[in-house]
């Protein structure tokens, strides 16, 4: 079964305060796991992505972390701004380019 | 920087009309997906191209759906009889070998 479950569905933190979305994954063939961020009206970008590898990944103040053992991984945004005010997905790929899986999307709202 | 390219941006149609949408992937992707989100939940796909074939149509409900990617490069997803439950926005993304999907900005579905 190839599902992706994500949690919290809806998140509120405070300016300057820490976002943490969390991901579980099924399917151990998954080697790509993405994160998207969407504002309304707009499509899914593509955010940061980490592959099974490594166990961490930064890019400015967004960082996946990733435990393969537990099939888990998650996004951590650090000094969470108000324009970080979104829906993020997280995802899964098989190898080859294979279609994406969602995940369900937290819509996270940062407060000023 | 390049983008996907959808029409029209919304559209409104009747129960059982034909509706259809169009995609113009970024320049040089040979691979196009066509997905569906419903408000509130994760994108899902419907069909996957590789330059003009189908690879992965598994979730298209061929009764109704219909896609085409007739010269590999712009696509079009066709619903003939639209249900209310087809309400929904519609994605296209693009991909070149190996590399992160690009969204477009979908098209807003309401069936009435």
């Amino acid at each position: 079964q190839q599902q992706v479950k994500q949690s919290p569905q809806s998140l509120i933190v405070q300016k300057g305060g820490i976002s943490i979305i969390n991901c579980a994954y099924e399917n151990t063939a998954f080697d790509y796991f993405p994160w998207y961020q969407q504002f309304p009206g707009k499509g899914p970008a593509l955010l940061i992505a980490i592959r099974p590898d490594v166990s961490e990944k930064k890019e400015g103040r967004f960082t996946i972390s990733f435990n393969k053992s537990a099939k888990q991984f998650s996004l951590h945004i650090m000094d969470s701004q108000p324009g970080d005010s979104a829906t993020y997905f997280c995802a899964a790929s098989m190898p080859s380019g294979s279609r994406l899986t969602f995940g369900e999307g937290t819509q996270l709202t940062v407060n000023p | 920087e390049a983008e996907v390219a959808q029409s029209p941006r919304y559209k409104i149609t009747e129960k059982s009309q034909a509706v259809a949408f169009w995609c113009d992937p970024i320049s040089g992707h040979a691979t196009l997906y066509w997905y569906r989100q419903i408000l509130g939940q994760g994108p899902e796909l419907l069909v996957q191209f590789q330059d003009e074939s189908v690879v992965d149509d598994s979730q298209l409900p061929k009764d109704r759906f219909s896609a085409e990617r007739l010269k590999g490069v712009d696509s079009t997803l066709k619903i003939q009889p639209a249900e209310l439950g087809d309400s929904a926005m519609y994605l296209c993304a693009s991909s070149a070998q190996i590399s992160p999907l690009h969204f477009g900005n979908g098209t807003r579905l309401t069936v009435t």
